[in-house]
C-alpha cells in the first residue's frame, strides 16, 4: 500500500460543485502539503500544513481551501469548481527531523471540471 | 522570468549515451537543489539533491551545482530506456521542509533503444 494515499483518484464534475479531495499518509510525517500539476507549468503550491494546529496558503491558494483533521490527514476542498480548476493534483509530506527537504507525493488525483 | 526554468525537451539521446538535463534559478537565497523524476501518469520521485557547488554522483547519476551561475544539472551516465520519464528540477529556500520548494516545468528525456 501506499504511504501517502489520495482519494479519488479521478473525478469528473460539474462548474459551481464542491469537491474535496482527501490524502491520508502513514509516514508519520509532521509536514503535508498539497499541489496542482498543469502542462508546462510544473507543480504550484496550493497550501501546507506543518502540524494539525499549522495551516499556510501557498502561491496558489485562491479558490482553495483545507483542513487538517489530523497529523495523518490533509484535505483539500474548491468550494465552487471552475473549468481552470481542471488539473492533476498532488499531496506530499516531509519529514523535518531528516533535514533534506525531500517531499513524498501521493499518486495523484485527476480532476477534470466541465 | 520564472523562477525555474528548464527546457521543455523532449531530450532524445540513444541508449548508452549521456543525457544532460539542465536547469537555472532565479533566486540567489536557494540554499538546496533537487532533481524528482517523473514517470508518465505517476507521482515525480526524487532521485538526487545537492547542497554545496560541486558534482555529487550516485550511481549512474550526477548532480552539478553552481551557485554563483545560478545552474544546476543532472547527468544521467549509460541511459537507459526505463530512465525515459520527465525530470522535475526543484529548488528551495531552506534544506528543511518544502514550504518554498519552487518546482520548474520539466524536461521530458526519451532514451531510444
Amino acid at each position: 500500500d501506499a504511504d501517502v494515499t489520495q482519494t479519488p483518484r479521478n473525478r469528473i464534475t460539474k462548474t459551481g460543485k464542491r469537491i474535496m479531495l482527501e490524502c491520508s499518509q502513514t509516514k508519520g510525517h509532521d509536514r503535508m502539503y498539497w499541489y496542482r500539476q498543469d502542462p508546462g507549468l510544473g507543480l504550484r503550491l496550493i497550501y501546507y500544513s506543518f502540524d494539525v494546529k499549522d495551516i499556510n496558503k501557498g502561491e496558489i491558494s485562491d479558490g482553495y481551501s483545507v483542513s487538517r483533521q489530523a497529523q495523518a490527514k490533509f484535505s483539500l476542498s474548491l468550494e465552487s469548481a471552475i473549468p481552470n480548476q481542471t488539473a492533476l493534483y498532488f499531496c506530499a509530506t516531509s519529514d523535518n527531523s531528516l533535514n533534506t527537504g525531500e517531499l513524498f507525493f501521493g499518486e495523484g488525483s485527476r480532476l477534470t471540471v466541465l | 522570468q520564472k523562477e525555474v526554468e528548464q527546457n521543455s525537451g523532449p531530450l532524445s539521446v540513444p541508449e548508452g549515451a549521456i543525457a544532460s538535463l539542465n536547469c537555472t534559478y532565479s533566486d540567489r537565497g536557494s540554499q538546496s537543489f533537487f532533481w524528482y523524476r517523473q514517470y508518465s501518469g505517476k507521482s515525480p520521485e526524487l532521485i538526487m539533491f545537492i547542497y554545496s557547488n560541486g558534482d555529487k554522483e550516485d550511481g549512474r547519476f550526477t548532480a552539478q551545482l553552481n551557485k554563483a551561475s545560478q545552474y544546476v544539472s543532472l547527468l544521467i551516465r549509460d541511459s537507459q530506456p526505463s530512465d525515459s520519464a520527465t525530470y522535475l528540477c526543484a529548488v528551495n529556500r531552506g534544506n528543511t521542509g518544502g514550504f518554498k520548494t519552487i518546482f520548474g516545468a520539466g524536461t521530458r528525456l526519451f532514451v531510444k533503444a
